[in-house]
């Protein structure tokens, strides 16, 4: 395994249209979780799956954000309707259990709406 | 509410010279875990320590340490003998509750001249 995947690399949209990004995290980690970077600025959290369940979300998840982990495996993160202030970066981390809890990052996608 | 601060936003030294990031954070747990974060300009955040709240003892790993003061709230990173390498944007997070959200600091951009 060499690593956290995530796909596509970078994506530009119209404003308006639906985009959806996919995350592989590591094989044996059951925690996964969506941030969003913007330049200059850490990581803000969206939402964490502890294998399929989704278990929190953040206030900055509108509803037009919505996220899955369907078998506790790979996530899809999906924003529909896209504004010109979701452009960012779009970070996934997958970590392990109590003993391990550093999250480990896929390279991220890069979203433009245009 | 837990918050990182890293209030050095830029740091500029010339190679070979030590330099030291610092790292303040609040927080309500009272197990919670530390971690240092690498993000260079290819933009995925590397990770490199994490700190149990418990364990206050100091670590080096090669030109890096880490200090970590529970007293003063306080996780600071040194990297001792700086290289052109080291160049790159450092992130300071705490972890803690049940799902170890991250809640990061603005990060510091650490600039290595030769």
């Amino acid at each position: 395994d060499t690593g956290v995947s995530q796909n596509p690399r970078h994506k530009i949209t119209k404003r308006g249209q639906n985009v959806t990004f996919r995350c592989d995290p590591i094989s044996e980690h059951n925690r996964l979780y969506w941030y969003r970077q913007t330049l200059g600025q850490g990581p803000e959290f969206l939402t964490y799956f502890q294998n399929e369940a989704q278990l929190e979300k953040s206030r900055l998840l509108s509803d037009r954000f919505s996220a899955e982990r369907p078998k506790g495996s790979f996530s899809t993160l999906e924003i529909q309707r896209t504004e010109q202030g979701d452009s960012a970066m779009y970070l996934c981390a997958s970590s392990g259990e109590f003993t391990t809890p550093e999250a480990f990052f896929g390279q991220g996608t890069r979203l433009t709406v245009v | 509410a837990q918050k990182v601060t890293q209030a050095q936003t830029e740091i500029s030294v010339v190679e070979k010279e030590d330099v030291t990031l610092d790292c303040v954070y609040e927080t309500r747990d009272t197990t919670y875990y530390l971690f240092w974060y690498k993000q260079p300009p290819s933009g995925e955040l590397v990770f490199l320590i994490r700190r149990n709240s418990f364990d206050e003892q100091n670590e080096i790993s090669g030109r890096y340490s880490w200090n970590f003061q529970k007293s003063t709230s306080s996780f600071n990173f040194t990297i001792t003998a700086s290289q052109v390498v080291d160049s790159a944007v450092y992130f300071c997070a705490h972890g803690g509750g049940s799902n170890y959200q991250l809640i990061w600091g603005a990060g510091t951009k650490l600039i290595i001249k030769p």
